[in-house]
């Protein structure tokens, strides 16, 4: 595709309930991120694939955050009984290897109540 | 782990002024790029600049890696220039994510 896309752009969560946000890389990108920004900050980085393999998770805040790219495209971050402090955007980039320029979608807004 | 600092945080300029953000960062860097973060929410890529010196159109940029800083000069500001300017850099002890500043807000008025 012409650029990273993500789903859904925005998502209410009652508090406790599981959520799973989903990215589409650039077509061929091997390398894949995912940022939490919280109002009025900078990204923060949660997790890191290459191809299918997950090479760092060290970003994510707790267990209940788990990501995966299984066939090496198409990511999914999943956030299990959300929490209110869980509530931000959540941004996906693509890199066409390791850590060279990435490139950033436009992010899903996760509000928990 | 590797610290970023934009300055100023906040700026208004009125359209067709000039100016400079700043990014210093604490250690050396494989990897420095400045976004532009629309009202949209949108992280848009300006420059890959891990050093040396970058233009394209309106925008420049220059990092000066030994010294730990990049500057990224707008000119000629525009309304559609408003947003959050951010900095973000690769430490270079082997694979690190990108870590952001907290950016610059800028507010262009007509």
């Amino acid at each position: 595709g012409a650029g990273v896309s993500q789903s859904p752009r925005y998502k209410v969560a009652k508090r406790g309930q599981d959520v799973a946000l989903r990215c589409d890389p650039i077509s061929g990108h091997v390398s894949l991120f995912w940022y939490q920004q919280a109002l009025g900050q900078g990204p923060e980085f949660l997790t890191y694939f290459q191809n299918e393999a997950q090479l760092d998770k060290s970003g994510l805040p707790s267990d209940r955050f788990f990501a995966e790219r299984p066939e090496g495209s198409v990511s999914t971050l999943k956030i299990q009984r959300t929490q209110q402090e869980d509530s931000a955007v959540y941004l996906c980039a693509s890199s066409l290897e390791g850590f060279g320029t990435q490139y950033f979608g436009p992010g899903t807004r996760l509000l928990v109540l | 782990g590797i610290q970023v600092e934009q300055s100023p945080p906040d700026l208004i300029l009125q359209e067709g002024a000039n100016s400079t953000l700043r990014c210093n960062f604490s250690d050396s860097v494989n990897n420095l790029q400045w976004f532009h973060q629309n009202p949209w929410g949108q992280l848009i890529n300006l420059f890959y600049i891990p050093s040396g010196t970058k233009q394209n159109g309106r925008l420049s940029a220059t990092t000066v890696a030994t010294e730990r800083y990049s500057l990224l000069y707008i000119s000629s500001s525009q309304t559609t220039d408003s947003g959050v300017y951010f900095c973000a850099v690769e430490g270079n002890s082997g694979n690190t994510p990108l870590v952001f500043g907290k950016g610059t807000r800028l507010s262009v008025i007509a």
